[in-house]
């Protein structure tokens, strides 16, 4: 069994700062991968960043990054020259690979605000 | 930039009633998934689907749950006799293959209230 866990229900950070989010995950999977969404006010949720768990690069796409600590099982997402655009809902995700099933575990999420 | 969708946005019933919610996977994929949000809980996984039949079900999706791929574009998630403990968002997902990380892409939730 996955489980994964957000420590942060709500955050907030100026606009153009930093900001970081905390994620901690356990799985007995030797295979998987980890995913942070956003989920804006009423909109979907979309992928910000994945991370293959085999790779020990961490993930980067634009402002956002992760730092992934395998041993430690954390995967933080940062976010860089925060936008008002990036107030949303993120959701940390695991998710196994290989064989017939394949289902995401997630957070609980945080409320990210960005202020202007 | 293709996106799964769901209907209707917001449901209302009385318990005991049979619901149906409705979703547009990604045309060209071939996974699809339910997940629900009860308010102020995590996001969890529900049953996965493929080529006409469950993958995966989790302990929730018990035999009040059932999920169907009526045509060509449509997968639905029954639910015969809803319960209070229902309410909650229900999200549909789909992905392209399973090859290990595949993209689970997301619709924008229909939002289940049971009275």
């Amino acid at each position: 069994a996955q489980t994964v866990t957000q420590s942060q229900p709500e955050m907030s950070v100026q606009e153009a700062e930093t900001v970081t989010l905390s994620c901690t995950y356990d799985t007995s999977e030797n295979n998987y991968y980890l995913f942070w969404y956003k989920q804006p006010p009423s909109r979907q949720m979309i992928l910000v960043i994945r991370q293959e768990a085999y790779k020990q690069q961490n993930a980067t796409e634009n402002r956002f990054s992760v730092n992934f600590q395998k041993a430690a099982k954390s995967f933080s997402l940062k976010i860089s020259d925060s936008q008002l655009g990036d107030t949303a809902m993120y959701f940390c995700a695991c998710g196994n690979s290989g064989g017939s099933n394949y289902k995401l575990t997630f957070g609980k999420g945080t409320l990210l605000t960005v202020n202007p | 930039e293709p996106e799964v969708t769901q209907t209707p946005s917001h449901q209302v019933t009385q318990m005991g009633q049979e619901v149906i919610l409705r979703c547009v996977p990604i045309s060209n994929h071939l996974y699809f998934y339910w997940y629900r949000q009860i308010l102020g809980q995590k996001v969890e996984f529900l049953v996965s689907f493929y080529n006409n039949e469950i993958s995966e079900k989790s302990e929730i999706f018990d035999d009040q749950f059932s999920v169907e791929r009526p045509d060509g574009s449509n997968f639905t998630l029954k639910i015969r006799s809803t319960k209070l403990e229902d309410s909650a968002m229900y999200f549909c997902a789909s992905s392209e293959g399973l090859a290990g990380g595949e993209t689970q892409y997301f619709g924008p939730g229909t939002r289940l209230l049971v009275l």
